[in-house]
Parts: structure tokens; C-alpha cells; sequence
């Protein structure tokens, strides 16, 4: 079993509808919890990180932490087709004097018109 | 804005080439992260570096790549011999020293070895 477990999709909705991607872990010292997203040929780019459990809003996105679970989630509300990319998730855990990111393998995404 | 600058952008290859791949990471970040990215197994951390001095490199096999930061504002990567299996998308990403889970990722280096 992979660390961290990442559906890849592909996701595909209406423009307006609200996305919910999700990752689970096994990991058990992962503190951070981030999430990617990756236009087609481009680097990933941060989107936002959270601290544990609990909810981090920030415009259209919240991300969701539930380290009981072991789940983490990241919904986008009014999905436009420029949110069309690969979503991945990561986890950081403390090891080697820095935090070290687990990556998800991504969830590809396509909002249509 | 600031931003991870990553050189060559594309690079093709024939088997047994040696291959160098610069990164310029953010002004003042001082933990830099090598990755590869292929389809089949996603995003895999090669190696990472804090104020020049490299942690960890055991996701690098060892006998072909090599990475090294000449100074803070340059890190490499080599491989020597390239091999097919090499193509993939290599990635950059630096982090600041107070929170190096918040990763900023460069555009990558697309290497075709043929």
C-alpha cells in the first residue's frame, strides 16, 4: 500500500458545480498537509497547506483535514473551466533537519463549459 | 515576482550523454528539493539540500546522477550516462528555512533520452 493514495481520475464537471478531491495516508507522522495543482507541461503550484486537523478556507478552496481518518480533502466551490488541471496532495513529515512531502500520484480535473 | 527559473527547459539526448540541469531557486530560500516526474510513478523526490549542504540523496541512483549546490543561488543536477529510462520531467522546488513543507516548484526540465 502506497503511502499516500490519490484517485486519478479523471473528474469531469459542469462549470459552476463544487469539487471535492481526496486523498487518504498511512502515515501517522505527517504534520503538514498541502495541495498542488499542475496545468498541463507546467510545475506544480502551491495552493494552500494546513497544520494538522481542521478547515483552511482561502477564496473558492477549502481544504479539510481529518487526521483521525486519515483523510484529507480539498473542495472547490463554483468550479470555472480555468480550474481545470491535476490536483495533487501532499504530506510533509519532519526527517533529515527539513519537512519531506509525500506526493499523491493526482486527481486530473476538467470543468466544461 | 519570485519564482524557482529552471535551464535548459527541454533537453534531448542520445544514450550515454552526460546531461546538466541548473536550477535558480528563490532569493533567500535556503532548502532546495530535485524531483522527477514520470506517468507511471508520479512526482519522486531525488534529492534536497539546506544552505548548500545536501540531507539526503537516497532517491538518486547513485552510480549516474549527482547533485550539488556550487552556490546559494545555483543547484545541479547531473547524469552521467543518461539512459533511456532517464526521460522523464525533472523539477526544482525551493522552500524557506522556517517552513520547507511550503514548497515552490519551477517549470521544469523536459529530458527525452533516445
Amino acid at each position: 500500500q502506497k503511502e499516500v493514495e490519490q484517485d486519478p481520475g479523471p473528474l469531469s464537471v459542469p462549470e459552476g458545480a463544487i469539487v471535492s478531491l481526496n486523498c487518504t495516508y498511512s502515515n501517522s507522522a505527517f504534520q503538514y498537509f498541502m495541495w498542488y495543482r499542475q496545468y498541463s507541461r507546467k510545475g506544480p503550484e502551491l495552493l494552500m497547506y494546513t497544520y494538522s486537523s481542521g478547515n483552511k478556507e482561502d477564496g473558492r478552496f477549502t481544504a479539510q483535514v481529518d487526521k483521525s481518518s486519515k483523510y484529507i480533502s480539498l473542495f472547490i466551490r463554483d468550479s470555472q473551466p480555468s480550474d481545470s488541471a491535476t490536483y495533487l496532495c501532499a504530506m510533509s513529515e519532519w526527517a533529515g533537519g527539513s519537512y519531506i512531502p509525500t506526493f499523491g500520484r493526482g486527481t486530473s480535473l476538467i470543468v466544461h463549459p | 515576482d519570485a519564482r524557482v527559473t529552471q535551464t535548459p527547459r527541454h533537453k534531448v539526448t542520445e544514450m550515454g550523454q552526460e546531461v546538466t540541469m541548473r536550477c535558480q531557486p528563490i532569493l533567500g530560500h535556503n532548502t532546495v528539493f530535485w524531483y522527477r516526474q514520470t506517468m507511471m510513478q508520479g512526482l519522486e523526490l531525488l534529492a534536497y539540500f539546506r544552505n548548500r549542504a545536501p540531507l539526503d540523496d537516497s532517491g538518486m541512483p547513485k552510480d549516474r546522477f549527482s547533485a550539488e549546490m556550487p552556490d546559494a543561488t545555483l543547484a545541479t543536477l547531473k547524469i552521467q550516462p543518461s539512459e533511456p529510462r532517464d526521460s522523464a520531467v525533472y523539477f526544482c522546488a525551493s522552500a524557506p528555512e522556517t517552513s520547507s513543507y511550503e514548497q515552490y516548484f519551477g517549470p521544469g526540465t523536459r529530458l527525452t533520452v533516445t
